[in-house]
């Protein structure tokens, strides 16, 4: 029973165009959601993170946003460079647990 | 750079050995995390310290035994491991359990023979 969702495992973008990567839930418990790029040999690295009291934030070329009635999320990369190809994991906690739950990840390329 | 630093990067032993991994953060953070993660899955948490205690134990079979002698540190020793137990085991660090994103180090690879 997958709790968080990446349907998609991979994506291709040009570069300088928008890059988005959707996550959706099924828990209405969590309350705060993050996003984490992974290259090979590294661990995850934390991009971006939102509140549920939140429907949006933006970090520079990132952005996230919160659709809670949907139970979904989305991040947008613009504009797409080629070092930002690498494995993104969508994932969310409940409040006070500590207890992150990752989606299963989606393969970014980005062609020059 | 890395401000969780995991070691060893590597780590090949027999399913009699006993091991130990260790990880690291000056962050002054006081949540620590241990995770698990199989090649092409996302990372699944195994445990959580929280000031230095046990708070949450994800069933883990008892031949993984964590210790967190202090909160700059996170310990996980191995004994009787199996060879489905090879993965990349992942520490990670936040301010509190309950607030801010967790940080990670660049794992572990470890490999039962």
């Amino acid at each position: 029973d997958q709790q968080v969702k990446q349907n998609s495992p991979s994506l291709s973008v040009q570069e300088g165009r928008i890059s988005i990567l959707n996550c959706d839930y099924t828990n209405s418990m969590f309350d705060y959601f993050l996003w984490y790029k992974k290259y090979p040999a590294e661990g995850p690295t934390f991009l971006i993170s939102i509140s549920s009291i939140k429907d949006k934030n933006e970090d520079g070329r990132f952005t996230v946003f919160l659709n809670k009635s949907a139970k979904h999320l989305s991040l947008h990369i613009v504009p797409s460079q080629p070092g930002d190809s690498a494995v993104y994991f969508c994932a969310a906690s409940e409040s006070n647990t500590g207890k992150l739950i990752f989606g299963q990840g989606t393969t970014l390329q980005v062609k020059p | 750079d890395t401000e969780v630093t995991q070691t060893p990067k590597h780590l090949v032993m027999g399913m009699t050995n006993k091991k130990s991994l260790k990880c690291e953060q000056h962050m002054g953070h006081r949540a620590m995390y241990w995770y698990k993660q199989k090649a092409k899955k996302p990372p699944e948490l195994m445990f959580v310290y929280s000031y230095e205690k046990l708070s949450i134990n994800e069933s883990v079979p008892s031949r993984f035994s964590p210790e967190c002698p202090n909160s700059s540190l996170l310990n996980l020793h191995l004994h009787a491991l199996q060879p489905e137990d090879s993965a990349l085991y992942l520490c990670a660090s936040s301010q509190e359990a309950s607030f801010g994103p967790q940080h990670f180090g660049d794992g572990t690879r470890l490999s039962i023979l």
